[in-house]
C-alpha cells in the first residue's frame, strides 16, 4: 500500500514563528504536492515538485516556499506564520510523467492553527 | 482556464436513498476525470476514475459515466449508508502536467 505520512496531525504555532511541515511517500513516486484545503474554497494547490530539488509554484504560493532534498520528502515552510495561514494543510504523491493519468495519494492532513 | 464545478452541500439523505452528486466540467481536449472521497479525519482517497468518453468509472456501489457531450462527470450511487457520509470531490487532469483540478468538494451527510 502507498503510504503517505505528514509529520503532526495538529499544529499550533504563534504569529511570526517560522513553521516546517514535513511530508514522507514509501513508493517512490516523483511528484509531491502541498495543498491547502479551506471550507467553502475545495483544494488549493500551494507547491508541486516533480523531482528532486525541482519545484514549481501552484495557485497560492505566496507566504510559503518548499524544500525536496530527497525524493522521499517533501517540506513545507511558513517563514513567518501568520493567522491567514490557519489552515488544513493536505500533502500528495503521484507518479510522474504521466500526464496526471495516476492518481494522487494523499496524507492524512495537518491542522494548524496560528495564533 | 480549466475548471470543475460540482454541486454546494451539504447534502442530508437518509440510509438506502439514491444518490446524485453533479459535477461539470470546463477543459480543452480529452480530460481524464476523477471523484476521490474524504472520510471524517483523513486525507483524499480515489474513488472511481474514467479516462475517455462514455468511460463508466465504479467502486464500493459508486458510478459515475464521462459524458463528453454535456461535460459532466456525476456521481451516483443506488441506495446509501451511513458509512457513505464524507466529502465528495470531483477533479479533472489535463494531461499537460501532472497536475490535478479540484472542484469544491460536497459535503454528505447520511441519516440512520
Amino acid at each position: 500500500d502507498v503510504k503517505v505520512t505528514q509529520s503532526s496531525r495538529y499544529l499550533v504555532k504563534r504569529t511570526g514563528e517560522k513553521v516546517f511541515l514535513e511530508c514522507v511517500q514509501d513508493m517512490d513516486h516523483e511528484n509531491m504536492f502541498w495543498y491547502r484545503q479551506d471550507p467553502g474554497l475545495g483544494l488549493r494547490l500551494i507547491y508541486f515538485s516533480y523531482d528532486v530539488k525541482m519545484k514549481e509554484k501552484g495557485d497560492i504560493p505566496e507566504g510559503y516556499s518548499v524544500s525536496r532534498e530527497k525524493k522521499e520528502r517533501f517540506s513545507l515552510i511558513l517563514e513567518s506564520a501568520s493567522t491567514n495561514q490557519t489552515s488544513m494543510y493536505l500533502c500528495a504523491s503521484s507518479l510522474g510523467w504521466t500526464g496526471g493519468l495516476y492518481e494522487q495519494y494523499f496524507g492524512p492532513g495537518t491542522r494548524l492553527t496560528v495564533t | 482556464g480549466d475548471s470543475v464545478t460540482q454541486m454546494e452541500g451539504p447534502v442530508t439523505l437518509s440510509e438506502e436513498a439514491f444518490l446524485t452528486i453533479n459535477c461539470t466540467y470546463t477543459a480543452t481536449g480529452y480530460p481524464s476525470l476523477f471523484w476521490y472521497v474524504q472520510y471524517p479525519g483523513e486525507g483524499l482517497q480515489l474513488l472511481l476514475k474514467a479516462t475517455k468518453a462514455d468511460d463508466k468509472g465504479s467502486n464500493k456501489g459508486f458510478e459515475a459515466t464521462y459524458r463528453k457531450e454535456t461535460t459532466s462527470f456525476h456521481l451516483e450511487k443506488g441506495s446509501v449508508q451511513v458509512s457513505d457520509s464524507a466529502v465528495y470531490f470531483c477533479a479533472l487532469s489535463d494531461h499537460r502536467d501532472d497536475k490535478i483540478i479540484f472542484g469544491k468538494g460536497t459535503r454528505l451527510h447520511i441519516l440512520p
